[in-house]
C-alpha cells in the first residue's frame, strides 16, 4: 500500500495569517497529485490536480506547488479567513495502481 | 447539473441484514469509486471501477461487493453488515482515476 502523509494533522491560525501544509507521497511511478477541500458536513471538493514536476497552481488566495522527484507538495493559503476553515486532503495517483491514495488530511481552523 | 448522488444519506441497520447503497453520476465518467471515512484515518478506497464491467479492489474491500452494469451507476453492497462497517461512505467519479474526482454527498451508516 502506498503511503501519503500530511502534516501537520491540525492547525489553528488567526484571521489574516498565511499558512502552509505539506503532503508527501511516493515519487516512484508518480502520475498525479490532488488537493481537496473538505468542509464539515459537506463533500470533498477538488482544489487542484497537478502532474508536472515544478507545477504551481493558484486559485484566489490558495496555491500549491509540486516536487515529483522528492515526493512532496505544499499548499499555501495567503491571508486566511474564517471561511477557509476545513480539512485539506491530498491524494496521489500512481501509474500501475489505478488507485487514488488519500492522506489523513490537515484540519485548519481560522479564528476571527 | 453535474452531480454524484447517493442513497440513502443515513441508514441504521442491524448486523447481518443485507443492504445496498446506490451511487449515480450524470457526467459520463468512466472511473467510479467508493471510499469510507473513519476518524483519524482519512478516506480509504473500498472498490473502484475503470469502466462498465471492470471493477477492482481498493485497500479495504473485505465485506463489500460492487457492480458496474451501467456507466452511470456503481452500487455498494454489504451482504452481511457488521458493526465495524459503521462509517461514513463516499462515492466518487472522475473522467479517469488520475483526474479530478467528484464526490457524492455521503452516506452515514450505523450497524448495530
Amino acid at each position: 500500500i502506498l503511503n501519503v502523509e500530511q502534516s501537520p494533522q491540525s492547525l489553528h491560525v488567526q484571521e489574516g495569517d498565511s499558512t502552509n501544509f505539506t503532503c508527501s507521497f511516493p515519487s516512484s511511478n508518480f502520475y498525479a497529485l490532488h488537493w481537496y477541500r473538505w468542509e464539515t458536513a459537506k463533500s470533498p471538493e477538488a482544489l487542484f490536480v497537478m502532474t508536472l514536476n515544478g507545477d504551481e497552481k493558484k486559485k484566489g488566495r490558495i496555491s500549491a506547488t509540486l516536487n515529483t522527484k522528492e515526493g512532496y507538495s505544499y499548499l499555501y493559503i495567503k491571508g486566511s479567513q474564517p471561511e477557509d476553515s476545513a480539512t485539506y486532503l491530498c491524494a496521489s495517483f500512481s501509474g500501475g495502481y489505478n488507485k487514488l491514495i488519500f492522506g489523513a488530511g490537515t484540519r485548519l481552523a481560522v479564528h476571527p | 447539473e453535474a452531480q454524484v448522488t447517493q442513497n440513502p444519506r443515513y441508514l441504521i441497520t442491524v448486523t447481518g441484514k443485507k443492504l445496498t447503497v446506490t451511487c449515480s453520476q450524470n457526467m459520463n465518467h468512466e472511473y467510479m469509486s467508493w471510499y469510507r471515512q473513519d476518524p483519524g484515518l482519512g478516506l480509504r478506497q473500498i472498490y473502484y471501477s475503470m469502466n462498465v464491467e471492470v471493477t477492482d479492489k481498493g485497500d479495504v474491500p473485505e465485506g463489500y461487493k460492487v457492480s458496474r452494469k451501467e456507466k452511470r451507476n456503481f452500487p455498494l453492497i454489504l451482504e452481511s453488515p457488521s458493526p465495524n462497517q459503521t462509517s461514513l461512505y463516499f462515492c466518487a467519479s472522475g473522467p479517469t482515476g488520475a483526474g479530478e474526482q467528484y464526490f457524492g454527498p455521503g452516506t452515514r451508516l450505523t450497524v448495530t
